[in-house]
């Protein structure tokens, strides 16, 4: 079946560091392909996607880019905020939605 | 709009038990679904509908039932809990389920099963 490999965390870093948390989609189909973030508390919200090669999603600093070729969809932010602090879902969909273990990130003032 | 809402929030049961878990949303979405949360799996389908008066099973299904009897309202039942089925649950919709199409999540259910 599809699967989505994600980067494990958890992921400390300083304020102002560069993230990066790999992505990548196995599947039959050609998937489209999600960041969703979890803040504490909550339920998750969809944070970019992309439904074809070399789409590039961004928001809120965020940016992440389709490769077809390897199926992957790392998330990058040049400069993480103590507010970026949540966990990071990666997910597919080419018949259901799958999602990745989830990759805890905290950003130290 | 409140969009996806789910009750209760929290719920302790002891095994055995049966509850009712609800979710509600008002954006006229055709799809909902039911995922659980556990630590380090993501999130795994329990079940899902693609319009009033359907439902049908997702990747752990074994354990649950749902019902979809109005179009805004999807109800998630444990018949008789177990421990196994301690977790969070988080409902979601969506208008449609076409490529790049997003989910809408509740907050989530924290259940413990005793």
């Amino acid at each position: 079946g599809d699967s989505v490999t994600q980067m494990e965390g958890p992921v400390t870093l300083s304020e102002e560091a560069f993230l990066t948390i790999n992505c990548t989609y196995t599947a039959t189909g050609y998937p489209s392909l999600f960041w969703y973030v979890q803040y504490p508390g909550e339920g998750l919200q969809l944070l970019l996607k992309a439904t074809k090669a070399d789409d590039k999603g961004s928001n809120k600093g965020f940016e992440a880019t389709y490769r077809k070729e390897t199926t992957s969809f790392h998330l990058e932010k040049g400069s993480v905020q103590v507010s970026d602090s949540a966990v990071y879902f990666c997910a597919g969909s080419a018949r259901q939605l799958t999602f990745g273990s989830g990759t805890q990130l905290t950003v130290l003032p | 709009n409140a969009g996806v809402t789910q009750t209760p929030k929290f719920r302790v049961l002891k095994t055995g038990q049966s509850m009712t878990l609800l979710c509600a949303q008002d954006m006229n979405h055709e799809y909902m679904y039911w995922y659980r949360q556990d630590p380090g799996m993501g999130l795994r389908l329990i079940h899902y509908s693609v319009g009033e008066g359907t439902t049908a099973k997702g990747e752990v299904p074994d354990g649950y039932n749902v019902s979809r009897l109005k179009k805004q309202n999807f109800l998630l039942g444990l018949e008789s809990a177990a421990p196994s089925q301690t977790s969070v649950y988080f409902c979601a919709s969506s208008p449609s389920s076409g490529r790049g199409v997003e989910q809408f999540f509740g907050p989530g259910t924290r259940l413990t099963v005793l």
